[in-house]
């Protein structure tokens, strides 16, 4: 099993600019969120995922669109990028269940300039 | 909402012991869990607590007290692999029965020889 993916792992972006971040899991997870991190800030939730089909805001959902047309995808987009946005992502997955652990993807650095 | 303190910083000397302390102030409290991440990793999990008591695993343990909204993770005979940063994480109920978990901003631990 890979476990938890992120696509690409490095980006650079000018502002104004969008892109698509790709989350993958192969472990059946019902959950899936989106994390960004920043120095000092610990990992804030952007979005997350109950289930195919759903998606529901975080703490800091502003300026991000998700979506889970698949189970085991879970897209997060940046449709107009801003340097506030510079960030590393994390995608994390859980099976739902009540003692679930959060399995992370190895992180997706973004530059915006 | 909910806060959750960590202290910044801690160092300690090989072969020693070290207790990294989590504060939290939330309603609906679902469990705590304490995450691990390597400078340039993505987190990985380290223990869970639902119910008052010590959970021990190997060289790590964790303690909640759910009334005094406070949980501590211990590490025995410290290596300088253990240098990193320390998550701790509190989940708990919302509305449709979706358990999120917020973190903290992480205790970044250097052990020194």
């Amino acid at each position: 099993n890979a476990g938890v993916t992120q696509t690409p792992k490095f980006r650079v972006l000018k502002t104004g600019q969008s892109m698509t971040l790709l989350c993958a899991q192969d472990m059946n997870h019902e959950y899936m969120y989106w994390y960004r991190q920043d120095p000092g800030m610990g990992l804030r939730l952007i979005h997350y995922s109950v289930g195919e089909g759903t998606t529901a805001k975080g703490e800091v959902p502003d300026g991000y669109n998700v979506s889970r047309l698949k189970k085991q995808n879970f897209l997060l987009g940046l449709e107009s990028a801003a340097p506030s946005q510079t960030s590393v992502y994390f995608c994390a997955s859980s099976s739902g269940d009540h003692q679930e652990t959060q399995y992370f993807g190895p992180g997706t650095r973004l530059l915006v300039l | 909402g909910q806060n959750i303190d960590q202290p910044t910083e801690m160092t300690a000397t090989e072969g020693a012991i070290v207790q990294i302390n989590c504060t939290y102030q939330t309603s609906g409290f679902n469990g705590l869990f304490w995450y691990q991440q390597h400078a340039g990793e993505a987190p990985t999990f380290l223990s869970y607590n639902v119910l008052d008591g010590l959970e021990e695993k190997g060289r790590f343990s964790s303690f909640l007290s759910r009334s005094k909204g406070y949980s501590y993770l211990l590490l025995k005979e410290l290596q300088m692999k253990d240098s990193a940063s320390y998550l701790c994480a509190v989940r708990r109920s919302r509305s449709g029965g979706s358990y999120i978990p917020t973190f903290g901003r992480g205790t970044s631990l250097i052990v020194h020889p």
